[in-house]
């Protein structure tokens, strides 16, 4: 079975200041990787998606991510976060093909101090 | 605006109750799926329709079930409701692309409250 892995449960950070959340998953599989966002009391939207190809994805609001495969990671990355960043991030895997469900780890909760 | 629109966005029910969850999904967009969000369990996969069809059933409870329509909108139906049911419930669509992924997109979600 699939497993995601967030280890960072609640990050607080300063405006300005570099950010990195880590993502690990468990499959033996070929998977897709997906980093979504979820501001306060809003619905899941979609930051970035990793299906093939280039292993460094850029995605919306200048977040960009890595797929290592020997790690089984994922990190999400942002150089220069902004306040407006505030809210909770879920990296997420399912197996390449067959449209199936995310499994989606327990989240990060960001909070970016002005 | 992912184009996945849910019905209610708030639901207010007591113990014991029936309620039913709405979900359109983006237009041409075969799959349905159906998350459970709650602070004890995080997001959880419940169940995915396609085209009407049972796909994959997740963690959902017997107390649950879903259906797809033929117009393709889907009902989540939770009975005999429980204080621990209370949560937000998240529909997601997809277009069925065989042999590629694809992304799934989210509804605004139904929050549900338990009392």
């Amino acid at each position: 079975a699939q497993s995601v892995s967030q280890h960072n449960h609640h990050v607080i950070l300063s405006e300005a200041a570099s950010l990195e959340l880590g993502c690990n998953y468990s499959y033996g599989g070929t998977v897709n990787l997906f980093w979504y966002v979820q501001y306060p009391g809003q619905h899941l939207q979609l930051l970035l998606k990793y299906f093939s190809g280039d292993p460094l994805v850029k995605g919306i609001k200048g977040f960009e991510a890595e797929f290592i495969k020997s790690k089984f990671s994922f990190n999400l990355r942002k150089p220069s976060v902004q306040w407006s960043d505030t809210a909770e991030y879920f990296c997420a895997v399912n197996r390449r093909f067959g449209n199936e469900k995310l499994t989606f780890g327990t989240g990060t909760r960001l909070t970016i101090i002005p | 605006d992912s184009g996945v629109t849910q019905t209610p966005k708030h639901l207010i029910t007591a113990t014991g109750q029936r309620v039913t969850l709405r979900c359109s999904p983006r237009s041409g967009d075969l799959s349905v799926y159906w998350y459970q969000q709650s602070l004890d369990q995080g997001l959880q996969f419940l169940i995915q329709y396609y085209n009407g069809e049972e796909r994959a059933k997740g963690n959902i409870l017997e107390r649950f079930s879903a259906q797809q329509f033929p117009d393709l909108h889907s009902e989540l139906n939770l009975s005999s409701l429980e204080l621990g049911d209370s949560a937000l419930y998240f529909c997601a669509s997809s277009v069925e692309n065989w042999g590629a992924p694809n992304e799934q997109f989210f509804g605004p979600g139904t929050r549900l409250t338990v009392l």
